[in-house]
């Protein structure tokens, strides 16, 4: 299996600030890779794939970049309704994994 | 607008089959593939496989030996049976779209394993 880890695994940021989350594989997944939000007691929400692609409808300050192992999601202006847990995923082998996630809080 | 809906008991004994059913609308279940993913309280996300609309599937080897997916094309439903449950296996269960991108998911639904 492919090993994905994210750090940090929580962190308290003021509103406004820039946010960067990093995820790595522990094999290369090239661009494999999707970044999802997910708020307390709802399913994940789809935010980029393939590394970079922002979904339809989520805000410009959310991006992301990386390739091969080494990744990182900003988020560029911190919201308060950004407060959530994000995690990553790797589609470049089976079976499908997810980082443990980060957790975002407001400061 | 797709949407996806789990449904099934929430309470499970030990070593009994943990049955969910996945009904979709506002899409065609043969036009994707369709995944489950759990998440035990307070903790990640697990991918659990998925099913083609031909029945093809793909499991996670870590639970490939319990899980059998099937898809009801007639009803537009997809199912899982996980057998022989724990404790360990509590968790919220989420049906998805897609086996790479899951853009589309259901709002989850908890499973306890306890007797």
């Amino acid at each position: 299996d492919i090993q994905m880890t994210q750090s940090p695994s929580s962190l308290s940021a003021s509103v406004g600030d820039r946010v960067t989350i990093t995820c790595q594989a522990s094999h290369d997944i090239s661009k494999y890779l999707n970044w999802y939000q997910q708020k307390p007691g709802k399913a994940p929400k789809l935010l980029i794939s393939e590394a970079s692609d922002l979904q339809t409808g989520v805000p410009s300050r959310f991006s992301g970049s990386g390739s091969g192992t080494h990744f990182t999601f900003t988020i560029s202006s911190l919201q308060p309704e950004d407060i959530a847990t994000y995690y990553c995923q790797q589609y470049d082998n089976f079976p499908r994994t997810f980082g443990p996630g980060t957790k975002v809080d407001i400061k | 607008q797709v949407q996806l809906q789990e449904s099934g008991p929430g309470l499970v004994k030990p070593s009994e089959t943990l049955s969910l059913t996945c009904s979709v609308s506002g899409d065609s279940i043969s036009s994707y593939y369709w995944s489950w993913i759990r998440q035990p309280p307070g903790k990640g996300l697990e991918w659990i496989g998925y099913i083609y609309y031909t029945g093809n599937t793909n499991y996670n080897p870590s639970l490939k030996s319990r899980v059998t997916m099937s898809v009801d094309t007639s009803n537009n439903q997809f199912s899982l049976k996980l057998s022989s449950v724990t404790t360990a296996d509590t968790a919220v269960y989420y049906c998805a779209r897609g086996r790479s991108i899951h853009r589309y998911w259901g709002q989850g639904t908890l499973v306890t394993v306890s007797s």
